[in-house]
């Protein structure tokens, strides 16, 4: 089965500091999706892409978020000024599109703000 | 707005026997239900998906999910459980006319004694 893949598994930075989390979605699919996991708990969403633009977005993706899809096969989710709370695991989702379909995930980046 | 509620954190069942993973949902019209699985430092893999139809949907690993409009509910079940079912499961909601996210439930803890 095909598979997102997403790099580094784990990141730590220092608070303040700029974080690029990277993504290579199924080749495919037309849908990019980013959501977070703080220890192990609830998966919450932070933003669906589409057609190169931003979707949709939650109240968690302030300012601080971007995406980008710089090519055609990264995605990636930029934290330009890391705060103690953005530790959590990192998982990028990648659809076709139709409403009906799942969502195929990557095994997450886990990023650890000190 | 759309949401999910899971009011299991944990469910304890014996190997051998049934198992419900409870999950309600709330959404404007007919929802695209989903239930996914996390396995430890893993992403999160697909199980079922309820479009339209039978209200009996049938997965991956011999799992099972019943569609109940009345209730708003769509609860995961399977008739005899395996050790090797003990995971992190997550019931997810997508509103019908949005191509955009799915949002997921807190997640239940599934843990199956030998």
């Amino acid at each position: 089965e095909p598979e997102v893949t997403q790099t580094p598994s784990h990141q730590v930075t220092q608070m303040g500091q700029e974080v690029i989390l990277r993504c290579v979605p199924i080749s495919n699919h037309l849908y990019f999706y980013w959501y977070r996991q703080i220890l192990g708990q609830k998966v919450e969403f932070l933003v669906s892409f589409y057609n190169n633009e931003i979707s949709e977005k939650s109240e968690i993706f302030d300012d601080q978020f971007s995406v980008e899809r710089p090519d055609g096969s990264n995605f990636t989710l930029k934290i330009r000024s890391t705060k103690l709370e953005d530790s959590a695991m990192y998982f990028c989702a990648s659809s076709t599109g139709r409403t009906n379909e799942k969502l195929f995930f990557g095994s997450g980046t886990q990023l650890s703000v000190l | 707005a759309q949401s999910v509620a899971q009011p299991e954190d944990q469910v304890n069942v014996a190997e051998g026997n049934p198992l419900t993973v409870k999950c309600t949902y709330s959404v404007s019209g007919n929802p695209y239900l989903f239930w996914y699985v996390q396995y430890p430092n893993r992403g999160l893999q697909f199980l079922l998906k309820y479009i339209t139809g039978d209200n009996l949907v049938k997965g991956s690993y011999g799992f099972e999910a019943e569609f109940n409009k009345s209730q708003t509910s769509f609860h995961l079940k399977k008739p005899s459980a395996l050790v090797s079912d003990s995971a992190l499961y997550f019931c997810a909601v997508r509103g019908r006319g949005s191509a955009s996210k799915i949002i997921f439930g807190s997640g239940t803890r599934l843990s199956i004694r030998p």
